[in-house]
């Protein structure tokens, strides 16, 4: 089947402008994911989309920073008014969930942002 | 908090050779997960293994093995014989058993295999 998909692999922008990013999860996965994988900073958590429930933003590194998820599938990642520290492979997981137990997550191949 | 040390920047071995990759863990739940991911130079991360902190029994997977030990707080990871396609970042992460389900991952290790 389909594994995680993303778009676009590759980003460039000017800084101060805003990006989108696309993410389409493995069908039937309810939770999805964003994280950012940065030279200096590693694989770092961004968000949680869990169903219907409100996403958990916490590690959202600033307000210039929002993701939303329309119908339970795709969600867009979006970044205003970049700036050059927002440089990064943004990547996107889905997994299952359960009531109990935690399930393996699996990764798109990720965008690479490039702010210059 | 949690937290994921893998102290192994970078590791060489000649293809044969077999290799460990030690992962340490903080955490302060009862119940947590922790997993193994490969990244090879392609650059998309693979899950490898899961593992939820009640089941400390060893796995093994063909050339791939883990040891998980509660009362030192390590999962690590043994490839043998190793192969030259096991050139990869190696990350070891950490979920906890309930709420947020994000991952918290270690630095990673890169392993280079030489033929």
């Amino acid at each position: 089947g389909a594994g995680v998909s993303q778009s676009p692999s590759n980003k460039v922008t000017e800084k101060g402008k805003d990006v989108e990013l696309r993410c389409d999860p493995i069908s039937g996965h309810t939770a999805l994911y964003w994280y950012r994988q940065s030279l200096g900073q590693g694989l770092e958590f961004l968000i949680y989309f869990q169903g219907n429930s409100a996403p958990d933003k916490s590690g959202l590194p600033s307000d210039r920073f929002s993701a939303e998820r329309t119908g339970g599938s795709v969600s867009t990642l979006t970044i205003q008014r970049t700036q050059q520290e927002d440089s990064a492979v943004y990547l996107c997981a889905s997994s299952l969930t359960s009531g109990t137990g935690v399930h393996e997550q699996y990764f798109g191949p990720g965008t690479r942002l490039t702010v210059t | 908090a949690q937290k994921v040390t893998q102290a192994q920047t970078e590791i060489s071995v000649v293809e044969k050779e077999d290799v460990t990759l030690d992962c340490v863990y903080e955490t302060r739940d009862t119940t947590y997960y922790l997993f193994w991911y490969k990244q090879p130079p392609s650059g998309e991360l693979v899950f490898l293994i899961r593992r939820n902190s009640f089941d400390e029994q060893n796995e093994i997977s063909g050339r791939y093995s883990w040891n998980f030990q509660k009362s030192t707080s390590s999962f690590n990871f043994t490839i043998t014989a190793s192969q030259v396609v096991d050139s990869a970042v190696y990350f070891c992460a950490l979920s906890p058993g309930t709420g947020r389900r994000a991952l918290t991952f270690g630095s990673g290790t890169r392993l280079q295999v030489q033929p």
